[in-house]
């Protein structure tokens, strides 16, 4: 079975742009949560969707929004860009909420 | 104050000892207490899961306990290997759905 796929890897945008990143779960997954990592503040939780619901929210700004298809693949946006957003993008699928989540390789975003 | 602390922030160890990372949590019930390995530039990978009743887990040369009078738990590894190097992240799910908390992490280097 493919595991979390992400795209695209890698991203290079410029401050005020916007982005949107792809993330399609394990086969089977209707959980999908997001996260951001960067090195100072280490993993920290963007979204959670579940059936096409966004269940919970992390304390980002509302330039960060997502959302989830019916075939529980999940995109994430942000808007005007800040040079803050630079960090590695995770995406994590599991079967239902609070089980053994599955992590992609991740996106990671560079913005200049 | 974080709810989910790690120590040590870092650890060195040599090739075939073992070690003993340590995870202390306020949440308290929690839903469950994972434990995950990241290697560099790469997602998460999960390596025990224990529900609030559980105290141990084991997955090869990993083990965790937990130990919830004190709020308190660890992952041992045994017989450590250079693979081991990664960074060991502690997450604890509280409940009723509500969104997970990680620990910052131990960056662990085995070396020959």
């Amino acid at each position: 079975k493919a595991g979390v796929t992400q795209t695209p890897r890698y991203l290079i945008k410029t401050r005020g742009q916007q982005v949107t990143l792809s993330c399609s779960p394990i086969s089977g997954h209707r959980s999908v949560s997001w996260y951001q990592q960067t090195p100072g503040q280490g993993l920290q939780f963007l979204f959670e969707y579940f059936s096409e619901t966004q269940r919970n929210k992390g304390n980002f700004p509302g330039r960060f929004s997502g959302r989830q298809f019916s075939n529980s693949r999940s995109e994430m946006n942000v808007s005007t860009l800040e040079l803050g957003d630079s960090a590695l993008y995770l995406c994590a699928s599991s079967l239902h909420r609070q089980e053994t989540q599955y992590f992609g390789p991740g996106t990671r975003l560079l913005v200049l | 104050k974080n709810q989910v602390e790690q120590s040590p922030q870092s650890l060195i160890i040599l090739e075939g000892k073992n070690c003993t990372l340590q995870c202390n949590y306020t949440v308290s019930p929690f839903s469950n207490l994972r434990w995950y390995k990241q290697d560099t530039g790469r997602g998460p990978v999960s390596l025990t899961i224990m529900t609030f009743s559980e105290n141990t887990k084991s997955n090869g040369r990993y083990t965790a306990t937990l130990d919830a009078d004190t709020k308190q738990s660890s992952l041992h590894i045994t017989a450590s290997q250079l693979s081991d190097s990664a960074s060991y992240i502690c997450v604890v799910s509280p409940p009723n759905y509500d969104k997970v908390i990680f620990g910052p992490g131990t960056s662990l280097s085995v070396i020959p």
